[in-house]
């Protein structure tokens, strides 16, 4: 079967730090694009950032460009995301996504919750 | 990296169809036959669709399809199920990606 599970979510408060992981199993990690995505309660879905199979390329929503940092090891099949200087509105259920190709997102982690609170 | 526009709802009754808009621009939607569709029910994780414009994954019933025209693209569910309520959502490939704002379908 093939699995994403993140962790590392919580209660942060505003100008905080915290660091998502999310780990990969049965399939080929190191030639997929991976990404994450967000969604904050009673809104739609954000994608935040992705990063090429290699680590070579990564982007970002201009929201978090400079806060957050997505990074990726291979050997483990996982995949982190660092957020920095956290705001109430980065508030969000965050997944780990693997893009099948060109924004085509064919498998998705359960989530993990972020709160950005004081 | 504004975000789609969809109409925030839509509705049928069993057995009908509905189609969900999706408006970009010409950097996203109209620049790339990249266009991919999600169901998501609440508290589960978001599905895959539709990718590039119109093809469907393995396991997807053919009653969901995609098209696009300039910067609309369209998802259209036909023969309505009660399993179909959920919120939909269109991405775009850009820089990076976007999505849409979000559709709530209603089975009536």
């Amino acid at each position: 079967d093939v699995h994403l599970v993140e962790s590392g979510g919580g209660l942060v408060q505003p100008g905080g730090s915290l660091r998502l992981t999310c780990a990969a199993s049965g399939f080929s990690f190191s030639t997929s694009w991976m990404n994450w995505i967000r969604q904050a309660p009673g809104k739609g879905l954000e994608w935040v950032a992705s990063m090429k199979e290699d680590g070579t390329k990564e982007y970002y929503v201009d929201s978090v460009r400079g806060r957050f940092t997505i990074s990726r090891d291979n050997a483990e099949s996982s995949l982190s995301l660092q957020m920095n200087s956290l705001r109430v509105d980065d508030t969000a259920v965050y997944y780990c996504a693997r893009d099948w190709g060109f924004s085509s997102f064919d498998l998705w982690g359960q989530g993990t919750l972020v709160t950005v609170s004081s | 990296q504004s975000a789609l526009t969809q109409p925030p709802s839509a509705s049928g009754s069993p057995g009908q169809s509905v189609t969900i808009s999706c408006t970009g621009t010409s950097s996203d939607v109209g620049a790339y036959n990249y266009v991919s569709w999600y169901q998501h029910h609440p508290g589960k994780a978001p599905k895959l669709i539709i990718y590039e414009v119109s093809k469907r994954p393995s396991g997807v019933p053919d009653r969901f399809s995609g098209s696009k025209s300039g910067n609309t693209a369209s998802l259209t569910v036909s023969g309505l199920q009660a399993e179909d309520e959920a919120d939909y959502y269109c991405t775009s490939h850009a820089a990076g990606s976007v999505f849409g704002t979000g559709t709530k379908l209603t089975v009536l």
